[in-house]
């Protein structure tokens, strides 16, 4: 069964604080791992896609990298308006259509 | 810039009761999803949509849950029987040529 676990479940960062979230998954075989922000009461907004092994992507204050077992998302210097739940996904590689398989996230607060 | 709109934003019923959410998906996506997040737990799958067929459902998706592509636009999860573990908010997400999902804000369920 596919599974994906994310760490820690919450994190309080001050401004300027940099840190790094955890995914760690077990699948089968992995089509691609994303990684999206998930504000309160809404959908999930999507950030990333990862495909393979070493491979590393950007956007703003974030970067997400991925090993064989695990995915990090990095968070440089992270401002008020990141605050929000980070949500790991894995998409099998089984199945036509994909599906996800999220984690429960890790709630990040960063203040002033 | 495209995005996936569902509604209502909030529907309450009572037990028993028939409920139809509606999405719209982003106009040149193939590959449409619902998805549930109990208050406080994960994302969940529940079916993913293409070429006017269900292409893989959950163990969650069972009788009681259909999906229909009434139009060229819309994209609808019908409940027949609410119970009150059904409680939970709705996401529909859509997916073009590449590998992510979109989402959209969600639909939240409120059986009483």
């Amino acid at each position: 069964e596919d599974q994906v676990t994310q760490s820690p479940e919450a994190l309080r960062l001050q401004e300027g604080e940099s840190s790094s979230l955890n995914c760690s998954y077990t699948v089968s075989g992995l089509r691609g791992l994303f990684w999206y922000r998930q504000d309160p009461g809404k959908g999930p907004e999507f950030l990333f896609t990862l495909y393979s092994a070493g491979e590393e992507k950007e956007k703003e204050r974030l970067k997400a990298t991925l090993t064989k077992k695990e995915s990090f998302l990095h968070i440089t210097a992270p401002k008020p308006e990141d605050s929000a739940t980070y949500l790991c996904a894995v998409d099998p590689q089984s199945g036509t259509a994909s599906k996800l398989t999220f984690g429960t996230g890790t709630r990040l607060q960063v203040t002033l | 810039e495209p995005e996936v709109t569902q509604t209502p934003s909030h529907q309450v019923t009572q037990m028993g009761q028939e409920v139809i959410l509606r999405c719209v998906p982003i106009s040149n996506h193939l590959y449409f999803y619902w998805y549930r997040q109990i208050l406080g737990q994960k994302v969940e799958f529940l079916v993913s949509f293409y070429n006017n067929e269900i292409s893989e459902k959950s163990e969650i998706f069972d009788d009681q849950f259909s999906v229909e592509r009434p139009d060229g636009s819309n994209f609808t999860l019908k409940i027949r029987s609410t119970k009150l573990e059904d409680s939970a908010m709705y996401f529909c997400a859509s997916r073009g040529g590449a590998s992510e999902q979109y989402f959209g804000p969600g639909t939240r369920l409120t059986v009483t």
